[in-house]
């Protein structure tokens, strides 16, 4: 498996400000995820970061409300824009890893944030 | 009909017993199924990953799967209290995993 890390682990943001998460991994990785985890609530896909090119977004999720940048394949940032109390979350990084011919996917340890 | 459901509610049992977890899922097409725990605070962790019909041991884990019937399983056996956690079964589809609702297990010492 990768070691991922995220920066930062948690803040906490006003109304109306943006946030930009790094996902950082120990090895280069063809595909990264960004997820969101509302409290108490499963797992949900924002979109899947794209080396070169711009980021797959899933329904309900938009570039300008979550741009994504990929430089390379061993990082990734996320930013969440223009900031209401209903983006509170955890935000993960995560990314796919082949192995023995199957992939499985891995998850850093999640940004916490909170805005009022 | 939700891609991957996890009904049951919170599982409480004794310290040694079997945990069982069940998940279903809608896309016949899936190949790779999985299950994560996720402890309180903390990120989902990769416990057990199955693609072929029938049972999958890793210690004192098993998962089960049956794609004819659409269903993987986790068994929890001797459970401890440090499997206290929600495990989240989640189904590949399409390129994307898709997660179920997680199941929060309680071991009682």
């Amino acid at each position: 498996s990768a070691v991922i890390s995220q920066k930062p682990s948690r803040d906490i943001c006003q109304r109306g400000t943006s946030l930009t998460i790094q996902c950082q991994v120990d090895s280069q990785v063809t595909m990264m995820f960004w997820y969101r985890q509302q409290p108490g609530q499963s797992l949900t896909l924002i979109a899947t970061a794209n080396q070169g090119s711009e980021a797959t977004y899933e329904s309900g999720f938009v570039i300008d409300k979550f741009p994504i940048s990929r430089p390379n394949l061993t990082f990734s940032t996320l930013t969440v824009s223009n900031m209401s109390p209903e983006d509170s979350s955890i935000y993960l990084c995560s990314v796919l890893f082949s192995s023995g011919g199957y992939n499985e996917q891995f998850f850093g340890p999640g940004t916490r944030l909170t805005v009022l | 009909q939700k891609e991957v459901e996890q009904n049951s509610g919170p599982l409480s049992v004794p310290e040694g017993a079997i945990a069982s977890l069940n998940c279903t899922y809608s896309d016949r097409g899936s190949q790779s199924f999985f299950w994560y725990r996720q402890y309180s605070g903390k990120s989902p962790e990769l416990i057990m990953s199955i693609y072929s019909n029938g049972d999958k041991e890793d210690g004192r884990f098993t998962a089960q799967l049956n794609k004819a019937s659409q269903y993987v399983s986790l068994l929890i056996r001797d459970s401890q209290p440090s499997d206290s956690a929600t495990y989240l079964c989640a189904v590949n589809g399409n390129n994307r995993l898709a997660f179920g609702k997680g199941n929060q297990v309680v071991v009682i010492p």
